[in-house]
């Protein structure tokens, strides 16, 4: 079974700086996706940034990154001029790239980000 | 577009009685997911639906969790009856077809198990 991993339960950032969210999974399959989802207090759940295995390149999206190690299985998640809005738990999550079946999202317990005004 | 639609938001109920959430996906969206989550952590999945039938409900706790999405579109998931640990929030996703597609999240109903 795939399992996901966040080692930082708190993390915290000055506004404008930027902080690296980390993220280890464990798997066997070679073919799956990536995830990154913000789930700010009280409110619902938004993708923040998708990686497919299969591509090397490391996704972006505006002031979000990613740095994919596949081989490390290690999924980072780097946020660069931190905004007040930005402060949110952040979940890593893993789903299969099995057709046909569950496509269920297996996730970290997540990080706590706080931003500094 | 409107989102995932979820009620009650939030719920308090003694152990041992019964309680049911309801759920309504994005217009067109065949696949709904219901996920636990408890305090401190990520959301685990009970069950995914692909129209109206169970693609995966391995982690439903089948002895007091029931669900049901019979036309396809809405979906109820009812706890029967409810355990101390059962305090969590449930959220429901939906997506379109099965693929890299995102899952689009409700904005979850809080229950408290007294």
């Amino acid at each position: 079974a795939q399992t996901v991993t966040q080692s930082q339960p708190e993390m915290s950032v000055q506004e404008a700086e930027t902080v690296t969210l980390s993220c280890t999974y464990d798997t066997s399959e070679s073919d799956y996706y990536l995830f990154w989802y913000k789930q700010p207090p009280s409110r619902q759940m938004i993708l923040v940034i998708r990686q497919e295995a299969y591509k090397q390149q490391n996704a972006t999206e505006n002031r979000f990154s990613v740095n994919f190690q596949k081989a490390a299985k290690s999924f980072s998640l780097k946020i660069s001029d931190s905004q007040l809005g930005d402060a949110a738990m952040y979940f890593c999550a893993y789903r299969s790239e099995y057709w046909g079946g569950s496509e269920k999202l297996v996730f970290g317990k997540g990080t706590k980000l706080t931003v500094n005004p | 577009e409107a989102g995932v639609a979820q009620s009650p938001r939030y719920k308090i109920i003694e152990k041992r009685q019964s309680v049911a959430f309801w759920c309504n996906p994005i217009s067109g969206h065949a696949t709904l997911y219901w996920y636990q989550q408890i305090l401190g952590q990520g959301p685990k999945l009970l069950i995914q639906f692909q129209n109206n039938g169970v693609v995966d409900d391995s982690q439903l706790p089948k002895d007091r969790f029931s669900a049901e999405r019979l036309k396809g579109v809405d979906s109820t998931l009812k706890i029967q009856p409810a355990k101390l640990e059962d305090s969590a929030v449930y959220l429901c996703a939906s997506n379109t077809i099965q693929g890299v597609n995102e899952q689009f999240f409700g904005p979850g109903t809080r229950l408290t198990v007294l």
